[in-house]
């Protein structure tokens, strides 16, 4: 199985949205509706954003959401506030009890 | 709250086996529901999957590392492990251990992690 595909690096200004992109294959991302998303801090250990394409655990604020189109994924922050600086992972059940995660992306508040 | 906590030898020799142990409180490993997980990242890289293990019996492992790893569990102490067999410095990352909600498909709780150095 092969890592998702991510970008290397977004930005936004405070209160723009961004959007990050997470492309697999039928056999991961395109074929189960089982993509996550987590936020990683420098030196921390990553968090849940987002789970089954489109759900966010309690706590994670609104301004978070998911979508999926054929075998990509995408992972909207709106109204980008200085906190949401982190690299972003996608995640994707790959079939057979298999995980694959994506290369990650920066996402840079500007 | 379930608490991950990662313990083992931070420098690994060539050729040599790495072995960590993941203890976890707040919650069962035995419970239903769970895979138990090994997740790691490369320096400044992203996060690779390595396998995870449900309820000390079922195990799956990354297909690229499945020959060099073994996941097992110890129901008594509460804790699951990880060996991992001729490492290279590509092993050197920071491992985490994890768990990962069956249902949802994703990881839910993740320990702090973890830096073990392959290193002569």
């Amino acid at each position: 199985q092969s890592a998702l595909t991510q970008p290397p690096s977004a930005s936004g200004s405070p209160g723009q949205s961004v959007t990050i992109s997470c492309s697999g294959t039928s056999s991961d991302v395109g074929g189960y509706n089982y993509v996550s998303w987590y936020q990683q801090h420098p030196g921390k250990a990553p968090k849940l954003m987002i789970y089954e394409v489109l759900k966010r655990p309690s706590g994670v604020p609104g301004r978070f959401s998911g979508s999926k189109s054929g075998n990509t994924a995408s992972l909207t922050v709106s109204g980008l506030q200085a906190e949401d600086e982190a690299v972003y992972y996608c995640s994707s059940y790959a079939g057979s009890n298999n995980l694959v995660f994506g290369g990650g992306t920066k996402l840079t508040v500007l | 709250q379930v608490q991950l906590q990662e313990s083992g030898p931070g420098l690994v020799k060539p050729s040599q086996t790495l072995s960590l142990t993941c203890t976890v409180s707040g919650g069962s490993i035995s419970s239903s529901g769970y895979y138990w997980s090994w997740i790691r990242q490369h320096p400044g890289k992203g996060l690779e999957w390595i396998g995870y293990i449900y309820n000390s019996g079922s195990i799956y492992y990354n297909p690229s590392l499945k020959s060099r790893v073994t996941i097992s569990g110890d129901t008594s102490k509460n804790q699951f492990s990880l060996r991992l067999t001729s490492v290279t410095a590509a092993d050197t990352a920071v491992y985490y251990c994890a768990r990962h909600e069956i249902d949802i498909v994703a990881t839910t709780d993740w320990g702090q992690g973890t830096l073990v150095t392959v290193s002569s």
